[in-house]
This record gives C-alpha cells, structure tokens and sequence, in this order.
C-alpha cells in the first residue's frame, strides 16, 4: 500500500523559514495537499493541488513538488504556525495521509 | 457560511454499531464529494471513505481497515452525509471528522464526534 513519510518534527526560530517535507514513490507524480491542525481543534486546508493556497491562507504558507517528495514551506514562521502538519495525497482511489509533523516555533 | 456538523458519536461495545450522522449548510451539498476522516487519541489522521456526488455517480471508497465493516451514504434532500458502523472494534476508537472535497484536498471540515469502542 503507498504510504507518505514526513518527519516527526520540525524546530523552527520566529521570523525563520520552516520546511516541511513528505516523501513517497512517484510523489510527484500526484497531486499533494497540506493541512494544518491545532491541538483542540479540526484540520485546515493550507495548501491544495502542490501549491495552491485557498482563500484566507496567508501568503507565507507555499508548496511544492517534484520527484518523490512534497515540501510545505513556511517562510517568516509566526507563533501562531506552531501546529501539526499532514500531507495528504490520493493513490487511486484511495485517501493517504503522512504520519504528521509537529512544527515548534521557538 | 460552509457548516458540517457531525454527531452521533459515543461509546459502544466492541461488536456494536453505531450511525453517524454530518449535517451541512452553507453550500449545493448534492454536488459535492465528501470524505470521513479519523483521529485516535494521539495520533494522526486516517482517511475512513468517500462518497462521490450523485451526478459522478453517487460511489464510495473504504480505507482498508473498514471495507467491508462501514457504509457510507447520503441523504441530498436532508444534506446529511452518514457513516454506519458496523462490528467496531476497540482499533476503531476515534474522533470522526466528515470533509468536503476530493481530489483537491478537503476544504472544509467538522468539528468531530468522538466514538470510543470499549468494553
């Protein structure tokens, strides 16, 4: 079955760049979108179709993807972007979500 | 204002059934394709199933875990989404969240219900 891999945990300083990869086989090959969850709180569409961001996302949120891995890039990361973010893609007919990345801003 | 709503969660015996149900507003439901997606107690997100919208064919798909166990359904004239449950198991304990959308990632989510299947 395809899976999606993404780094348990990312550290990132205030005003710094955050990376957030997810690799699988022929990733890029797929469409990939991002979510970002809070704890308490219902995931949010952060990204869509690689690199798409719906409205009300702000423009720091970017994304892209080649090759086998989907990075979520987060450029002059706030407080307030500390969350978990999955990555999801479709194999066939079927949802796959990564194991999640918890991104600390400190 | 896009709405989903789930209920219907709660605690039931490995073996048992439970309905969920997600109700929506805000948007043409009948034309949208919804997902059922869950989250143990600390873990991460599991795609549950999709039903397509009855003009693409009105479809389901199962993660693995649950073919054969859960049904997903729709009610257009009520836009309620459900997912029956059948012989849940304890792996199964989850907060259930219903999304909009499909191959362009799920837009919109519910707040979650929480079903805990214990003895």
């Amino acid at each position: 079955s395809y899976e999606l891999t993404q780094p348990p945990s990312v550290s990132v300083s205030p005003g710094q760049t955050a990376s957030i990869t997810c690799s699988g086989d022929k990733l890029g090959d797929k469409y990939v979108s991002w979510y970002q969850q809070k704890p308490g709180q219902s995931p949010v569409l952060v990204i869509y179709q690689d690199s798409k961001r719906p409205s009300g996302i702000p423009e720091r949120f970017s994304g892209s993807n080649s090759g086998s891995t989907a990075t979520l890039t987060i450029s002059g990361t706030q407080a307030v972007d500390e969350a978990d973010y999955y990555c999801q893609a479709w194999d066939s007919s079927t949802a796959i979500f990564g194991g999640g990345t918890k991104l600390t801003v400190l | 204002e896009v709405q989903l709503v789930e209920s219907g969660g709660g605690l039931v015996k490995p073996g048992g059934s439970l309905r969920l149900s997600c109700a929506a507003s805000g948007f043409t439901f009948s034309n949208a394709w919804m997902s059922w997606v869950r989250q143990a107690p600390g873990k991460g997100l599991e795609w549950v199933g999709r039903i397509k919208s009855k003009t693409d064919g009105g479809t389901t798909d199962y993660a693995a875990p649950v073919k054969g166990r859960f049904t997903i359904s729709r009610d257009d004239s009520q836009n309620t989404l459900y997912l029956q449950m059948n012989s849940l198991k304890t792996e199964d304990t989850a907060v259930y969240y219903c999304g909009r959308g499909s191959y362009s990632g799920f837009d919109y989510w519910g707040q979650g219900t929480l079903v805990t299947v214990s003895s």
